[in-house]
């Protein structure tokens, strides 16, 4: 059973361009979440989809930044625009519902790197 | 406002030198607790799940302990293959938006 998909897991963009990470869940997950890690500061949570909804978008900037879960294919973050102070980790982690655990299946990363 | 702390950031041991993490937490009505380990360049681990003050879970040589106000991650004669970074994390709002504590990053040297 493949874990949580995430590409790509290194991103260079320079100042002004778009940003596109995909995450595809662990199979039978119907639920995704993104978080962002900045160096030196801790997980912070960003978003939480479902098929075609977003559920939850408490964390996500205002600007510039969206998610989407189509019904076919990969969750997708895409950052319009991107400065240098959006170089960070990106995780996805998907779940079950209900997660009997609360526990939350995390990807790689994808590591987004702006010039 | 909900807060997460974690100590020590670091920790040195010696391999077998058994210590303990910290996480201490301030919420509105504690809906679990969980505990993740993160290795460098992956993403975080599932470890624990506690839910009230006196319960305890056990992995391997780690056992995790949950107060009213903090938890503590025991390690038992840790190996070198332990170190890596202990997140702790408590709900917040809506499920899987958790809040997560900056880490304590755990150094086991043979």
């Amino acid at each position: 059973n493949a874990g949580v998909m995430q590409n790509p897991r290194h991103l260079v963009r320079r100042r002004g361009q778009e940003a596109r990470l995909r995450c595809s869940p662990m199979k039978g997950h119907s639920h995704v979440y993104w978080y962002r890690q900045l160096p030196e500061e801790g997980l912070k949570f960003m978003v939480y989809l479902q098929k075609e909804n977003i559920i939850d978008e408490s964390g996500m900037p205002k600007e510039r930044f969206s998610a989407e879960f189509p019904k076919e294919g990969p969750s997708i973050l895409r950052i319009q625009q991107v400065v240098r102070g959006d170089s960070a980790a990106y995780f996805c982690a998907s779940s079950p519902h209900p997660s009997p655990t609360g526990e939350l299946f995390f990807g790689e990363g994808s590591r987004l790197t702006v010039l | 406002e909900d807060q997460v702390t974690q100590s020590p950031e670091a920790l040195r041991l010696q391999e077998g030198e058994s210590s303990s993490l910290n996480c201490s937490y301030t919420v509105s009505g504690l809906r679990g607790l969980f505990w993740y380990r993160q290795d460098p360049g992956k993403g975080p681990e599932f470890l624990f799940t506690l839910y009230s003050a006196g319960e305890e879970k056990e992995k391997e040589r780690l056992k995790a302990t949950l107060t009213k106000k903090e938890s503590f991650l025991h390690i038992t004669a840790p190996k070198p293959e332990d170190s890596a970074t202990y997140l702790c994390a408590v709900p917040a709002g809506s499920q899987g938006n958790l809040i997560f504590g900056k880490g304590t990053k755990l150094s086991v040297k043979p």
